[in-house]
């Protein structure tokens, strides 16, 4: 079956770090792919996404590349901020609909003044 | 943009009581919700998918009769832990489609069962 593995956090930077977080995917199929945010106390929210291979999500200074090579989505920001804080999801969504959405464990980072 | 939202944000009642979780889209229809429960540490699990006007579609494993999902309306699907215990305990999250976001996510509902 399609699973999703992230790298395991908590993730801990000083503010303006390079930021990395891993996500690597087992699917059948194209599925679309999704980096997910959670701030303390809320629910999810959509970062970014990729419906293709070699197609490039961005938003708020993060980029993830869909490679269908290495079968990964890797989630990096330039320069990060302590509002950045958060805990981050890697997600499949395959043909088969909603029901279908696969999450990865979630990375925690934690951004330093 | 579209919002769904969830009702009450946390709760804490005693072992043996019901809890109701309710979750509504607030700017459109949502014909499908999905109820999920998140673990510490771990990734969230779905536990049903909830569609308007028919029963609830519940994944493996899933008391149903514990985890009572009602979708009476377009915008309203509610989720109520019966004869909750300490082992419910959990942090439940809603969504429903958002087309080409894939999902919208309520703001989570933290249940504390002493």
């Amino acid at each position: 079956g399609d699973s999703v593995t992230q790298m395991e956090g908590p993730v801990t930077l000083s503010e303006e770090a390079f930021l990395t977080i891993n996500c690597t995917y087992t699917a059948t199929g194209y599925p679309s792919l999704f980096w997910y945010v959670q701030y303390p106390g809320e629910g999810l929210q959509l970062l970014l996404k990729a419906t293709k291979a070699d197609d490039k999500g961005s938003n708020k200074g993060f980029e993830a590349t869909y490679r269908k090579e290495t079968t990964s989505f890797h989630l990096e920001k330039g320069s990060v901020q302590v509002s950045d804080s958060a805990v981050y999801f890697c997600a499949l969504i395959h043909s088969g609909g909603y029901q279908k959405v696969t999450f990865g464990t979630g990375t925690k980072l934690q951004v330093i003044p | 943009g579209a919002v769904v939202s969830q009702h009450p944000s946390w709760v804490i009642c005693k072992s043996g009581t019901s809890v109701k979780i309710e979750c509504r889209s607030l700017d459109f229809q949502a014909t499908t919700m999905f109820w999920y429960r998140q673990f510490p540490k771990q990734s969230l699990m779905l536990m049903a998918t909830s569609n308007e006007g028919s029963k609830a579609t519940y994944e493996q494993g899933v008391e149903k009769d514990k985890f009572l999902i009602n979708h009476a309306s377009l915008t309203l699907s509610t989720l109520t832990v019966t004869s909750a215990h300490p082992e419910d305990s959990s942090f439940y999250i809603c969504s429903a489609p958002g087309g080409a976001e894939g999902l919208f996510f309520g703001e989570g509902s933290r249940l504390t069962v002493l």
